[in-house]
């Protein structure tokens, strides 16, 4: 069981927009700390994608986008591609624990 | 160009000890905490806890916490994840990972990741 809740899968048509959320608690979202988003192609290290909620790495095309609201944030990603098939992650801090938290990952299909 | 070099896969049998390893370059290894992360097979990420290379200070998660141990060679700029006695259950691909610092705890460039198998 995850600190932080995923959905376990999405699927969406190629140039389709998706959305996957992440629910967390007064602990960690809720209590104001940063949510990060990573994407793990299967077989390789996961990979940022978005930072301090909704700030994009150089390089992670803008059609990947984040937000943040009470205990909850999302990831959007619009005009999808083959190549977004992936894995993704949230990830926060937890006071509770001192220590950073993952959501349970959601498996992304583009159909 | 940041990168972070992790040690090849490992087959080991339940009891032993083993101890795999990090190396940045292409930055000030001081400079960032470095982060572990353990994926079970077929499974998600898990935070193990983190390590401040410029004084070894560490934070474990407390699923971790007496489990591992984490620590640094300075002078080589690596650091190691360590288990004194490895159990089946240890089984997983090993993640290392830096903190950035643009905003708390999140994990900016990651190594390509270790392979450690415990099998009788």
């Amino acid at each position: 069981q995850s600190v932080l809740t995923q959905p376990p899968s999405v699927s969406g048509a190629a140039g389709q927009r998706v959305t996957i959320s992440c629910t967390g608690s007064r602990s960690n979202i809720g209590a104001g700390y940063d949510v990060h988003w990573y994407q793990q192609v299967p077989g390789t290290a996961p990979k940022l994608l978005i930072y301090g909620n909704s700030a994009r790495p150089s390089g992670v095309p803008d059609r990947f986008s984040g937000s943040k609201s009470g205990t909850s944030a999302s990831l959007a990603i619009t005009g999808l591609q083959a190549e977004d098939e992936a894995d993704y992650y949230c990830q926060s801090y937890d006071s509770n624990l001192s220590g950073g938290v993952f959501g349970g990952g959601t498996k992304l299909t583009v159909l | 160009e940041v990168q972070l070099v992790q040690s090849g896969a490992e087959v080991k049998k339940p009891g032993e000890s083993l101890r795999i390893s990090c190396q940045g370059s292409g930055y000030s290894f001081t400079g960032y905490w470095i982060g572990w992360v353990r994926q079970m097979p077929g499974k998600g990420l898990e935070w193990m806890g983190i390590i401040d290379p410029s004084d070894s200070e560490t934070r474990y998660s407390p699923s971790f916490q007496g489990q591992v141990t984490m620590s640094i060679d300075q002078s080589i700029s690596t650091a190691y994840l360590q288990w004194d006695s490895l159990k089946a259950s240890d089984t997983a691909m090993y993640h290392c990972a830096r903190l950035g610092t643009a905003s708390r705890h999140h994990l900016d460039f990651w190594g390509q990741g270790t392979l450690v198998t415990v099998s009788s």
